[in-house]
């Protein structure tokens, strides 16, 4: 069975431009989250998604960031601006079910993201 | 909010054991462990809900303790594939996970 599918692997590109990243998630399961993870910050969740809405965006940084889950197969991570302190991996996951409680979440293999 | 691990690395010989601690300051509704490997996602190992309850998966197994708002996890005759670093994920009774601040496991032959 396909995983969690993240792309692109890897981004680099200069401070203010637009980046979009890509997340499918396994097919079947109903929640979705983005993570950003760095040396200072470790782990850190962004926004999750239920049945394609938006439940908990506070983890967001700012309004430079924004995402979307238009249908149960796709859901973008967008910064625009960029901001060198933007660099960092972000990681894309999905589990079944509606409560992390009690269910295992699937990490795609992450999107390395350079500003400069 | 952040869980707190300990330690935060550890160095074991090949065939030794370990046991890597996550605390926390808020009740904790359930405990996710997730093991990550250099460049690589993290891999989900084991779910533990309240009760109290050990769970094992292959030779590594873990507790929690509602009362002491802690996981422990062990790490029993540790092989190589072993090696990354290890974090916990607390839930505090809402729907996302809240991850500790990893412990970096390193075997060696």
């Amino acid at each position: 069975d396909a995983g969690v599918i993240q792309s692109p692997r890897h981004e680099v590109t200069e401070m203010g431009q637009e980046v979009t990243l890509r997340c499918k998630p396994i097919s079947g399961h109903n929640s979705l989250f983005w993570y950003r993870q760095t040396m200072m910050r470790g782990l850190e969740l962004l926004i999750y998604f239920n049945n394609n809405v938006p439940i908990d965006d506070s983890g967001m940084p700012e309004d430079r960031f924004s995402a979307k889950m238009p249908n149960a197969s796709f859901s973008t991570l967008k910064i625009q601006p960029s901001e060198p302190r933007d660099s960092a991996v972000y990681f894309c996951a999905s589990s079944l079910g509606q409560a992390a409680s009690n269910q295992p979440q699937h990490f795609g293999d992450g999107t390395r993201l350079s500003i400069l | 909010q952040q869980p707190v691990q300990s330690p935060q690395a550890v160095i074991l010989r090949e065939g030794e054991d370990a046991v890597i601690n996550c605390s926390s300051s808020k009740a904790l509704y359930s405990v996710h462990w997730y093991r990550q490997k250099h460049g690589e996602a993290p891999v989900f190992l084991m779910i533990l809900l309240k009760g109290g309850e050990q769970k094992g998966h292959e030779k590594i197994s873990a507790s929690f303790n509602e009362k002491k708002q802690q996981s422990s996890l062990y790490l029993t005759a540790s092989q190589l594939s072993y090696s990354g670093t290890y974090f916990c994920g607390a839930n505090f009774g809402n729907e996302k996970l809240t991850f500790g601040t990893g412990t970096r496991l390193t075997i060696i032959p």
